[in-house]
């Protein structure tokens, strides 16, 4: 049951340049939390979201959350090489366990 | 340091042979959960268990088997391997309630 579809599926970018990938999902959530996941190695948590907050920062990452859409955004500002990575997002709700959609592929080229 | 870990990191073996694949976390936490990732299908749920001897069958159940008998470890346990079972896998765990999971590195297991 996956609810959560990241677009564009893969995202190819110069370094300095920012990279926003978008995160749509079906139902209503408590929180929606993104991920990145170097090749072929564990994910590792990035931010988390709760459906009462509209943005979170931290570092050069930005995820904004728009409940009335059914969507939130996650922005890397001035991107790296070491950037480069799938990014998911995943959804939470009420006692379900998290849903990951499929992915955004970034590359950022040096 | 904390931290999931799983073994082996990478399995070959043949079809119908017994496997199982152990997870362990040092971080006392309640929920546990294993995901199989495929080319095009991203993550998606094997089992998951919200406590000791309590767990659920997540989206693809069909031909895995689990057992949480200690809080810290969380085995995947495949009877009867098939070729369609080739996949990365994936060991997570996170406190409950609303947290963030923490993945283990991993297990590439080959089913020919």
């Amino acid at each position: 049951s996956q609810q959560g579809e990241e677009d564009p599926q893969a995202l190819s970018i110069q370094e300095g340049e920012n990279a926003t990938m978008n995160c749509s999902y079906k139902t209503s959530i408590n929180n929606l939390q993104w991920y990145r996941q170097n090749s072929g190695r564990g994910l590792v948590h990035l931010i988390l979201i709760r459906s009462n907050e509209r943005e979170k920062h931290s570092g050069r990452l930005r995820v904004t959350l728009d409940t009335s859409k059914k969507s939130s955004s996650l922005l890397i500002t001035a991107s790296r090489a070491a950037d480069t990575a799938s990014y998911f997002c995943a959804t939470e709700r009420g006692n379900t366990p998290l849903v990951f959609g499929k992915g955004t592929r970034l590359s950022v080229i040096a | 340091e904390a931290q999931v870990t799983q073994n082996p990191r990478y399995l070959i073996t043949v079809t119908g042979k017994k496997l199982t694949v152990t997870c362990s976390q040092n971080m006392n936490h309640e929920y546990m959960s294993w995901y199989r990732q495929d080319p095009g299908l991203g993550l998606r749920q094997i089992y998951y268990s919200m406590n000791v001897e309590v767990t659920d069958k997540g989206d693809v159940p069909e031909g895995y088997k689990v057992s949480r008998k200690e809080k810290r470890n969380f085995p995947l346990i495949l009877e009867s391997p098939s070729p369609n079972q080739t996949s990365l896998y994936f060991c997570a765990s996170s406190l409950a309630g609303e947290h963030e999971q923490y993945f283990g590195p991993g297990t590439r297991l080959t089913v020919t």
